[in-house]
C-alpha cells in the first residue's frame, strides 16, 4: 500500500533535548512537508522539501531543522531551542512542486514535554 | 491578507440532516480551496477541492459551494451520517502557499 508511515506515534522530549520525527512515502513524491497542529488552530507549514536536498524554511521555523538526503525520506528535529514543542506533527507530500496541488498526510506524531 | 476563517467552530446535527461549514479568505491571488476530513489521531484526509473557474463541485454526499466575489466557500454533507463525526478543515492556496482554517468539529447524533 502507498502512503506515508510516521513514527513514532508517541514521543516524549526532556528539556534540553533534541529528538527527531521520522517521515517517510513511498509514493514517489517530489515534494514532502512538515506542519505543526495545535488545539484550535489550524495546520502551520514548519518547513517543505522539492527536491532532495533541498529545503525551505515554512512560517514557523525557528526551533526546527530538516534534511532531504533521500526522495522518500524528510526527517524533522525538533530542538532545544523550540521552547514550545509540545503539539501533534503531521508530514505530508505531494506529487507536484506547488501547494495547489492534492498533499497527503501521515496519521501524525504527538509529541509531549516530560 | 493570509488568513482563512473557518466558521462554525463546532456543528451538531441530526443524523441525515445537511452539515454547512463556512470558509472565507482574503487573498484574491488563491486558486486552490480543498477540504480535509480528521479523525482523531490520524492525519488529515483530501475529501473535495475546488478551483476558482466552478462554482461548485459534488462528490458523493459532500458539496462544495464557491463565491468568487465573495471570497467564501463552503462545505455541505447531505444525509449527515455518525461516521461524518470528525473535524474538518479548510484551506485555501495558491503555487506558494496553503493557508489552513482553524478546523470544524462536526458530531452527527443518531
Amino acid at each position: 500500500d502507498g502512503g506515508i508511515t510516521q513514527s513514532p506515534k508517541y514521543l516524549f522530549r526532556k528539556e534540553g533535548q533534541n529528538v527527531t520525527l521520522s517521515c517517510e512515502q513511498n509514493l514517489n513524491h517530489d515534494a514532502m512537508y512538515w506542519y505543526r497542529q495545535d488545539p484550535g488552530q489550524g495546520l502551520r507549514l514548519i518547513y517543505y522539501s522539492q527536491i532532495v536536498n533541498d529545503f525551505q524554511k515554512g512560517d514557523i521555523a525557528e526551533g526546527y531543522s530538516v534534511s532531504r538526503e533521500k526522495k522518500e525520506s524528510f526527517p524533522l528535529t525538533v530542538t532545544s531551542a523550540q521552547k514550545n514543542p509540545t503539539a501533534f506533527y503531521l508530514c505530508a507530500s505531494s506529487s507536484a512542486n506547488a501547494f495547489n496541488q492534492p498533499q497527503h498526510f501521515g496519521d501524525g506524531t504527538r509529541l509531549s514535554i516530560l | 491578507q493570509q488568513q482563512v476563517k473557518q466558521s462554525p467552530q463546532s456543528l451538531i446535527v441530526q443524523k441525515g440532516g445537511i452539515s454547512i461549514i463556512n470558509c472565507a479568505y482574503e487573498n484574491t491571488a488563491f486558486d486552490y480551496f480543498p477540504w480535509y476530513q480528521q479523525f482523531p489521531g490520524k492525519g488529515p484526509a483530501l475529501l473535495i477541492a475546488i478551483r476558482p473557474d466552478v462554482s461548485e463541485k459534488k462528490e458523493g454526499r459532500f458539496t462544495i459551494s464557491f463565491n468568487k466575489s465573495a471570497k467564501q466557500f463552503s462545505l455541505h454533507i447531505m444525509d449527515s451520517q455518525p461516521g461524518d463525526s470528525a473535524t474538518y478543515f479548510c484551506a485555501a492556496g495558491n503555487t506558494d502557499k496553503l493557508i489552513f482554517g482553524t478546523g470544524t468539529r462536526l458530531q452527527v447524533f443518531p
